[in-house]
Formats: C-alpha cells, sequence, structure tokens
C-alpha cells in the first residue's frame, strides 16, 4: 500500500531552525514529484511548492519562494521541508503529498497524515 | 496567480438530496481542475482529477464537470459521511497550483 509518513509535531521558538520529513513507501518514489501544502485556519489550503526527489528539481510558490527550502533524499525515499529562521506566522499544519501523477496531472493523490507546526 | 473562488463557503443540504458545488477560476485552467475532501482532523482526500474524472475508489455519486474557468462538483444523494470540506483545486499554471477557499457541506 502507497503511503506517506510525516515526521512528528513540533514546538519551536520564532528564531529557530526546523526540518521536517515525509517519507514515501510502496510505490516508486522518484517516479512522482511531492508537494508540500499548508493550511491554516484563517488561509485554508496553500500550495507552497513541489520538488521532484528523482533529481531534487524544485518549484516554489512565490510567496514561499526564498521563505524555506525543500529538499529530498532519495536513498531513503524521504522529502524535507525546513526553515532557516521561523517566524510565528510559520505556525500552521503541513501536509506533503504526491504530485505529477502524468506530465500534466500536478493534482495530489496520495496525502501524509500532516505535521503540526507551532511556533511561539 | 490563477484566483480559484469556491460559492457558496458553507451549504446545508439533506441526507439523501444532492448537493451542488462551484469553483470558479480567474482565468482559463482547461480541464486541469480537481477536487479534494477533507474532513476535520483528517488529511484532504482526491476525489475528482481532470475536471470530471473521479479518483480511484471514489462513490459513482461524486462527478465533477466544467471546462475553462467554471467547474460544479455534484453529490448525488449525500450520505452522513460526505459533510465534509470540499476544495477545489487548479493545475493548468504555477506557480502556484491555487486551491479555492473551501466550501463547507453541512447537515440541515
Amino acid at each position: 500500500e502507497a503511503q506517506l509518513v510525516q515526521s512528528g509535531a513540533e514546538v519551536k521558538k520564532p528564531g529557530e531552525s526546523l526540518k521536517i520529513s515525509c517519507k514515501g513507501s510502496g510505490y516508486s518514489f522518484t517516479r512522482y514529484w511531492i508537494a508540500w501544502v499548508r493550511q491554516t485556519p484563517g488561509k485554508g489550503l496553500e500550495w507552497m511548492g513541489i520538488i521532484y526527489p528523482g533529481d531534487s528539481d524544485t518549484r516554489y510558490s512565490p510567496t514561499f519562494q526564498g521563505q524555506v527550502t525543500f529538499s529530498a533524499d532519495k536513498s531513503i525515499s524521504t522529502a524535507y521541508l525546513q526553515w532557516s529562521s521561523l517566524k510565528a506566522s510559520d505556525t500552521a499544519l503541513y501536509y506533503c503529498a504526491r504530485s505529477g501523477i502524468t506530465a500534466s496531472g500536478y493534482y495530489m493523490d496520495l496525502w501524509g497524515k500532516g505535521t503540526k507546526v507551532i511556533v511561539s | 496567480e490563477i484566483v480559484m473562488t469556491q460559492s457558496p463557503a458553507s451549504l446545508s443540504v439533506s441526507p439523501g438530496d444532492r448537493a451542488t458545488l462551484s469553483c470558479r477560476a480567474s482565468q482559463s485552467v482547461n480541464t486541469n481542475l480537481a477536487w479534494y475532501q477533507q474532513k476535520p482532523g483528517q488529511a484532504p482526500r482526491l476525489l475528482i482529477y481532470d475536471a470530471s474524472a473521479r479518483a480511484t475508489g471514489i462513490p459513482a455519486r461524486f462527478s465533477g464537470s466544467g471546462s475553462g474557468t467554471d467547474f460544479t462538483l455534484t453529490i448525488s444523494s449525500l450520505q452522513s459521511e460526505d459533510f465534509a470540506v470540499y476544495y477545489c483545486q487548479q493545475y493548468n499554471n504555477w506557480p502556484p497550483y491555487s486551491f479555492g477557499q473551501g466550501t463547507k457541506l453541512e447537515i440541515k
């Protein structure tokens, strides 16, 4: 069974760094893109960007460009989302999801359960 | 950036009735549109992709239609498990592949 397993909830202080993970299993991890999605009560779902674990090609939403970094380690089928200096406004639930199902199909058909990040 | 607008923001419908949810794009997204369902405490679940194709395991009571800028998700006979928040997402023009703000489907 294909699944994405995300790392556990984090509580951090403003200015701290953080790296959360998303481990894929049950499918060819390097064949699909991984998308990151932020969810907050006020703004709903926000598409942050995508990374292709096969070669670590990344595409960022303008809103998140320069604010976060995506990376991947294909040897362990894991994608990462990291911050170098957290802000209170980064408090949210972060999902990873499988994307790029077809050449033009960048919908998301498999989701992790989410990682809650609290910055306070 | 393409702005996706969903209407209504919330919808009260009785079990067994039909629900019709709308999603409008600020410019054409062709048929590159997906619908997701999200229940409290759960991740979103893909229902519809390419505007009208049902994802694996999705019941036939869910259907999607539309192209260009106007799209509809129809749930033909609401079951208790269908009460949730529904989001549309375009994946025609990036970045970003934007979401709508959601429609909350409530029991009447």
